[in-house]
């Protein structure tokens, strides 16, 4: 079955402008998650939905960084004004429901690259 | 605070014999733990995960885990590496207060052939 997918897989942005990263969880995931990845890092927490519902934003590094989930199901992460510390993977990850016990399937990131 | 440590940066391994990725926990509570692999670039991909039950758990492409509640520890394992296991290895453990995983800083596998 489809899995996670996530659009553009890469996107090169100069210094202030603003993009826009897409991402399509797996079908009737109730939960999706945005991480931040560093070169030679691990994943890093942004913030999470149950459904259409922004339950945690506490990893956003700045209001600089928005995302949404309007319809609980596809998710745009925003950022603002880019900047150079900006440059990441970003990965989305959708698991079934909310448990704990939950997997979550990730999708294969977008790598951001600011000039 | 949880969170997961793995002590190697990177572990080098011939085709063939048995492979130890380590991964070693701190939380409060019980934990759920997690292994993914990561292959350049490629998402994560799930291998394994622990939950509750036998401390040994078996997971995909021959991989497995062993839950070790005295050394708070969940060491990935493999009896016999191949080359096409080379890749990045990530442990997470799930917060308790919420749904989020936090992952350790990954290690390196490198089998030779």
């Amino acid at each position: 079955g489809a899995g996670v997918s996530q659009s553009p897989r890469y996107k090169v942005a100069k210094r202030g402008q603003d993009v826009a990263l897409r991402c399509d969880p797996i079908s009737g995931h109730v939960s999706l998650f945005w991480y931040q990845q560093a070169l030679g890092q691990g994943p890093e927490f942004l913030t999470y939905f149950q459904n259409e519902a922004q339950l945690d934003k506490s990893g956003l590094p700045s209001d600089r960084f928005f995302a949404e989930r309007p319809e609980g199901s596809v998710s745009t992460l925003k950022i603002q004004r880019t900047q150079q510390e900006d440059s990441a993977v970003y990965l989305c990850a959708s698991s079934r429901r909310t448990s704990g016990t939950e997997t979550q399937y990730f999708g294969p990131g977008t790598r951001l690259l600011v000039l | 605070a949880q969170s997961v440590a793995q002590p190697e940066d990177q572990v080098n391994v011939a085709e063939g014999n048995p492979l130890t990725v380590k991964c070693t926990y701190s939380v409060s509570g019980n934990p759920y733990l997690f292994w993914y692999v990561q292959y350049p670039n490629r998402g994560l991909q799930f291998l394994l995960k622990y939950i509750t039950g036998d401390n040994l758990v078996k997971g995909s492409y021959g991989f497995e885990a062993e839950f070790n509640k005295s050394q708070t520890s969940f060491h990935l394992k493999k009896p016999s590496a191949l080359v096409s296991d080379s890749a990045l290895y990530f442990c997470a453990v799930r917060d308790i207060n919420t749904d989020k995983l936090i992952f350790g800083t990954g290690t390196r596998l490198q089998v030779f052939p």
